[in-house]
């Protein structure tokens, strides 16, 4: 019962390197999120996802690119990594259709990534 | 525009008191829902209750026990008897029907629970 997965869970970069984060979840949710989690900002929305081959821009978009290729995966990638992307990464995701709609989401376990 | 304050950053309590953690929202929808998650220190988020707007009935779970009013836009948690274990940073959240895709978050209260 794995719910959502999220890869890697720790993950150390030097300013300018690029990554991929990946979230797997087996439970076949339209809707998926990327949020960061910073200290006093509670869970700001980076993009979220209501499909396959769909994605869409949140709060925080800058410095970040999704892709969603497969319904079950949603990639956050950071093309040059930045200091101010130091953060803990949450990956979601919820059903989204008519009389499922406006479940609650379901969390992954959370990436740490400190960019130095 | 949606909006969820939770105005109190940190509370900290000593085993076995009451405490409250406050959830004011903001909305112009009729129909929406309203969530409460709890962050324990070992990072995970987990889901506590939904409630939509068309049900103002309190409801009680064990020790925990939510106040939605309306009238005030509120959605208040309760713990009774507080226990360590009740440590955590709590998230209260907003999702306005019609099929609504992001919920809005507040910034959480961290509750400490000494023993």
């Amino acid at each position: 019962n794995a719910g959502v997965t999220q890869t890697p869970k720790f993950r150390v970069l030097k300013t300018g390197q690029s990554m991929t984060l990946l979230c797997a979840q087996d439970m076949n949710h339209e809707y998926m999120y990327w949020y960061r989690q910073d200290p006093g900002m509670g869970l700001r929305l980076i993009h979220y996802s209501v499909g396959e081959g769909t994605t869409a821009k949140g709060e925080v978009p800058d410095g970040y690119n999704v892709s969603r290729l497969k319904k079950q995966n949603f990639l956050l990638g950071l093309e040059s990594a930045a200091p101010s992307q130091t953060s803990v990464y949450f990956c979601a995701s919820r059903s989204g259709t008519g009389m499922y709609s406006n479940q609650p989401q379901h969390f992954g376990d959370g990436t740490r990534l400190s960019i130095l | 525009a949606q909006k969820v304050t939770q105005a109190q950053t940190e509370i900290s309590v000593v085993e076995k008191e009451d405490v409250t953690l406050d959830c004011v929202y903001e909305t112009r929808d009729t129909t929406y829902y309203l969530f409460w998650y709890k962050q324990p220190p070992s990072g995970e988020l987990v889901f506590l209750i939904r409630r939509n707007s068309f049900d103002e009935q309190n409801e009680i779970s064990g020790r925990y026990s939510w106040n939605f009013q309306k009238s005030t836009s509120s959605f208040n948690f309760t713990i009774t008897a507080s226990q360590v274990v009740d440590s955590a940073v709590y998230f209260c959240a907003l999702s306005e029907g019609g099929g609504s895709y992001i919920p809005t978050f507040g910034r959480g209260t961290s509750l400490i629970v000494h023993p």
